[in-house]
């Protein structure tokens, strides 16, 4: 089945641009989807199929996809933006549903 | 707005089985496929099944998927007159300890996970 590598951890101070990387064989040709999970709670979408945002998340955070890596991009960053962010992807072999293993961003 | 909440978590033996139930209301549950996500202690989100709205949207002719770490023992299903989903698990063993999720995916074929329940904890242990 499809993998996909997302760094364990990443720090960024207030106010700097996170970067969190997705890698994949060719990532960029699928629809890549961002949660957000803070401690004790249910993941939220934050980004979906690459680029678009859900109602109600901030403009802070932006998505793109090409080649064999997705980014999911917060600018601005804030204390509340401290939490789990995960990538997701469907393997169209497969028909499984894919999630990489994480990105702990902690605001400095 | 759309509301799910998984129930039926607890602590089972190794080797027994289980089933999750998941309340869905706020929208056309018919109309949207469903899965379950599992989260195990301090990890990350593992996807388990998807179940398609009423058999009509599958992918290659079949209706529901299972990951490769659970296919066999957990079966994913559906009552559309009840709005309920539902994961029946079979020849629990201790690695299947986690939070699982049912989540509604939004759209059609392979999209994104829209909205999620607060999950239920399941712990396998003797």
């Amino acid at each position: 089945s499809y993998v996909v590598t997302q760094p364990p951890s990443m720090s960024v101070a207030p106010g700097k641009t996170a970067r969190i990387t997705c890698g994949g064989n060719n990532i960029g040709d699928k629809s890549v989807h961002w949660y957000q999970q803070r401690p004790g709670q249910a993941p939220v979408p934050v980004i979906y199929y690459d680029t678009d945002r859900p109602s109600g998340i901030p403009e802070r955070f932006s998505g793109s996809n090409s080649g064999n890596t997705a980014t999911l991009s917060i600018s601005r960053v804030e204390a509340g933006d401290e939490a789990d962010y995960y990538c997701q992807l469907w393997d169209t072999f497969s028909h499984h549903w894919v999630f990489g293993g994480g990105t702990r961003l902690t605001v400095l | 707005q759309v509301q799910l909440v998984e129930s039926g978590g607890g602590v089972v033996q190794p080797g027994r089985s289980l089933r999750l139930s998941c309340a869905a209301s706020g929208f056309t549950f018919s109309s949207y496929n469903m899965h379950w996500v599992r989260q195990a202690p301090g990890q990350g989100l593992e996807w388990v099944a998807v179940i398609s709205n009423d058999g009509s949207n599958s992918y290659d002719g079949s209706d529901k998927y299972h990951a490769d770490s659970v296919k066999g023992r957990f079966t994913v299903s559906r009552d559309n007159s009840k709005n309920m989903l539902y994961l029946q698990m079979n020849s629990l063993r201790a690695e299947d300890t986690a939070i699982y999720y049912c989540a509604k995916e939004a759209g059609v074929g392979g999209s994104y996970l829209s909205h999620w329940g607060p999950g239920a904890l399941l712990a396998v242990s003797s």
